[in-house]
């Protein structure tokens, strides 16, 4: 059974470019959310997918946008990357209706704007 | 807002040395509470929980009490290994359910000499 697998692994970006980032969740979960880890800090909550639409979301600029399709599986699109999106991103998976609070990690793509 | 304080490192003990990592937090109503654990070059996994005052969380020779009059959920462990050098997170999130958003603290690194 797969965990919760990231793509790519690293990417270095110019500053004003675009980015996307995807995440496949664990078989059988049906909800993903995307935090973003800055060096030496806690993750940061970005926004929650399920049923393909944004149902939470973090203190995170519009710049910051995201997708979920029909298998569950979502995008992280940052526009106009700016220095400060440097960092390590996450996309943790879960199923809503289980109430076992564990949200499952995947290893995080780390994302450098130069 | 809901928020989540530890202790800083890094920390740095000597094998078989006992651990504590302090942790408190701030918020409203009755939050679960976790700590994760990331090794180098992985993602963040659930060391353990507590769901509500006075429980208890237990994995891998760690523990934590959920102390609601004192808002604090420290890990402890009797004997520490070197295989135990991670990054700690202390974290909560605020709502019964393993779809609701995590909010964590900064970390405390944890280094184990031999």
């Amino acid at each position: 059974d797969a965990g919760v697998t990231q793509s790519p692994t690293h990417l270095i970006k110019t500053r004003g470019q675009q980015v996307t980032l995807r995440c496949s969740p664990k078989s059988g979960h049906d909800t993903v959310s995307w935090y973003q880890q800055a060096l030496g800090q806690g993750p940061q909550f970005i926004f929650q997918y399920y049923e393909e639409e944004e149902r939470q979301r973090g203190n995170f600029p519009d710049r910051f946008s995201g997708h979920q399709f029909p298998n569950y599986s979502s995008e992280l699109n940052v526009n106009a990357l700016l220095l400060g999106d440097s960092a390590l991103y996450l996309c943790a998976s879960s199923f809503r209706a289980e109430l076992s609070y564990e949200q499952y990690f995947g290893p995080g793509t780390r994302l450098t704007v130069t | 807002g809901n928020s989540v304080t530890q202790m800083e490192g890094p920390v740095t003990l000597s094998e078989e040395a006992f651990l504590t990592i302090n942790c408190t937090y701030t918020a409203t109503g009755y939050p679960s509470l976790f700590w994760y654990v990331q090794y180098p070059g992985e993602g963040l996994q659930l060391l353990l929980k507590a769901t509500k005052a006075d429980d208890k969380g237990s994995n891998k020779g760690f523990e934590a009490t959920y102390r609601k009059e004192t808002t604090s959920f420290h890990l402890e462990k009797g004997s520490v290994q070197v295989s135990d050098s991670a990054v700690y997170f202390c974290a909560l999130s605020d709502k019964y359910s393993s779809a609701s958003k995590i909010i964590f603290g900064s970390g405390t690194r944890l280094s184990i000499r031999p």
